[in-house]
């Protein structure tokens, strides 16, 4: 399988500041990326999706001036928390689709934990 | 959008057989299969593209009941390792949501020796 990685893996960062998390199709080219966040014991929740080369597409009460989203390449994703509060503590984990690969088959990186002090 | 999983958690013994049901109160394009670790990201299990489809590896296998708008999950003479939370991701027009999955609450999985 296709193999995605996230950088970092935790951060924890004081109120008020901004956090940028990678995310990076290592061995495939990726159109299209979706972020995730997910509280404990919960679901997932799509936040937005990612197409490389055009902005993001947010899921409806997602704050885009919040969670900025840039696709710049094929390969890579970030998602910038502006102005972190507690209440973004979470784990935010992006997928990307190899669809031309493995048809609509998603491959999920490994997470990322934001803790805001 | 989000479907709906069914039961929420499951406590078997090794060995023993499980059914996990998805279900959707809209038409569906695809439901995909993702099993959970604690503290770890998703693993995709499989994706069922067409109503009536069903597939398998190993001893985990699903069905996609198009008409009805959902899967099930079955896993039978299950492991230790089958432990997890499982989700199903639901696609529900390809054309217009560019692949994007919703995902249910989850179903947590417990297999105890």
């Amino acid at each position: 399988g296709a193999v995605v990685s996230q950088h970092p893996s935790w951060v924890i960062c004081k109120s008020g500041t901004s956090v940028k998390i990678e995310c990076r199709s290592l061995d495939f080219q990726a159109t299209t990326m979706f972020w995730y966040r997910q509280f404990p014991k919960q679901s997932l929740m799509l936040m937005a999706t990612s197409n490389e080369g055009s902005k993001a597409t947010y899921e409806q009460g997602v704050e885009k001036d919040k969670f900025l989203i840039n696709h710049a390449s094929l390969t890579l994703s970030t998602l910038t928390v502006t102005s972190a509060h507690p209440e973004d503590s979470s784990f935010y984990i992006c997928s990307a689709e190899a669809g031309t690969i493995f048809f609509g088959e998603q491959f999920f990186g490994p997470g990322t934990r934001l803790t805001v002090l | 959008q989000q479907p709906v999983q069914s039961p929420q958690a499951v406590i078997l013994r090794e060995g023993e057989d499980a059914v996990i049901n998805c279900s959707s109160s809209k038409a569906l394009y695809s439901v995909h299969w993702y099993r959970q670790k604690h503290g770890e990201a998703p693993v995709f299990l499989m994706i069922l593209l067409k109503g009536g489809e069903q597939k398998g590896h190993d001893k985990i296998s699903a069905s996609f009941n198009e008409k009805k708008q959902q899967s099930s999950l079955y896993l039978t003479a299950s492991q230790l390792s089958y432990s997890g939370t499982y989700f199903c991701g639901t696609d529900h027009d390809r054309g217009s949501t560019l692949g994007k999955l919703y995902f249910g609450r989850g179903t947590q999985l417990t297999v105890w020796p």
